[in-house]
């Protein structure tokens, strides 16, 4: 299937650190997005980036994206506690939109 | 002034009940989804839905139903409800139809059937 997985499935940070999550996924997309999900709350879309872009930013958030290896990844800088959520890549291949299963990011203040 | 609102924000009822869940969007977004996020939060579509078009997910079992009165609610019907229903339900809403600048999500509705 096109499902995403992230890598790792949890990560636990002290604050301020940096948080890396990476996702892999199977056949060629248009563009890939992140989400973030707090506990018991909904989706928060973070950033898409496309499949003709390599590396996009926002804020304090970082994405990579290498279609050669089919995988993107999600940096955190100078990560707060506010952070812990679990994150979610999601890939659009034009005909199918596929979420990953998630990491589960914990900051340690 | 919440942008996607669904509800109820929980739901407990017995197996074979029929119940629904209801979403609204403000946004006026083209398109609204429903998704089940099962205990290990995998995601899975199960429709996407605009005034033109419905994509079923034909895993979804035809007792769930969307219904769309109208561009800025797709509320979701399930009958003869079974254990297994039991996650959470999430409702979504893109300006495109294939979601290519971002969904917007609800908070979700956890449904336990007992």
């Amino acid at each position: 299937s096109q499902q995403g997985e992230e890598d790792p499935q949890a990560l636990s940070i002290q604050e301020g650190e940096n948080a890396t999550m990476n996702c892999s996924y199977k056949t060629s997309i248009n563009n890939l997005q992140w989400y973030r999900q707090n506990s018991g709350r909904g989706l928060v879309h973070l950033i898409l980036i496309r499949s003709n872009e390599r590396e996009k930013h926002s804020g304090r958030l970082r994405v990579t994206l290498d279609t050669s290896k089919k995988s993107s990844s999600l940096l955190i800088t100078a990560s707060r506690a506010a952070d812990t959520a679990s994150y979610f890549c999601a890939t659009d291949t034009g005909n199918q939109f596929y979420f990953g299963t998630g990491t589960s990011l914990t900051v340690i203040p | 002034d919440t942008a996607v609102s669904q509800t109820p924000k929980y739901l407990v009822t017995q197996m074979g009940n029929d119940k629904s869940i209801k979403c609204e969007q403000n946004l006026g977004h083209d398109t609204m989804y429903w998704y089940k996020q099962d205990s290990k939060k995998f995601l899975k579509i199960m429709f996407s839905y605009n005034n033109k078009e419905l994509i079923i997910n034909e895993t979804v079992p035809n007792r769930f139903s969307p219904k769309s009165p109208d561009k800025a609610h797709l509320n979701l019907h399930i009958n003869s409800l079974e254990l297994g229903d039991s996650a959470v339900y999430f409702c979504a809403s893109s300006q495109d139809f294939r979601g290519r600048v971002g969904y917007t999500f609800g908070s979700g509705t956890r449904l336990t059937v007992v």
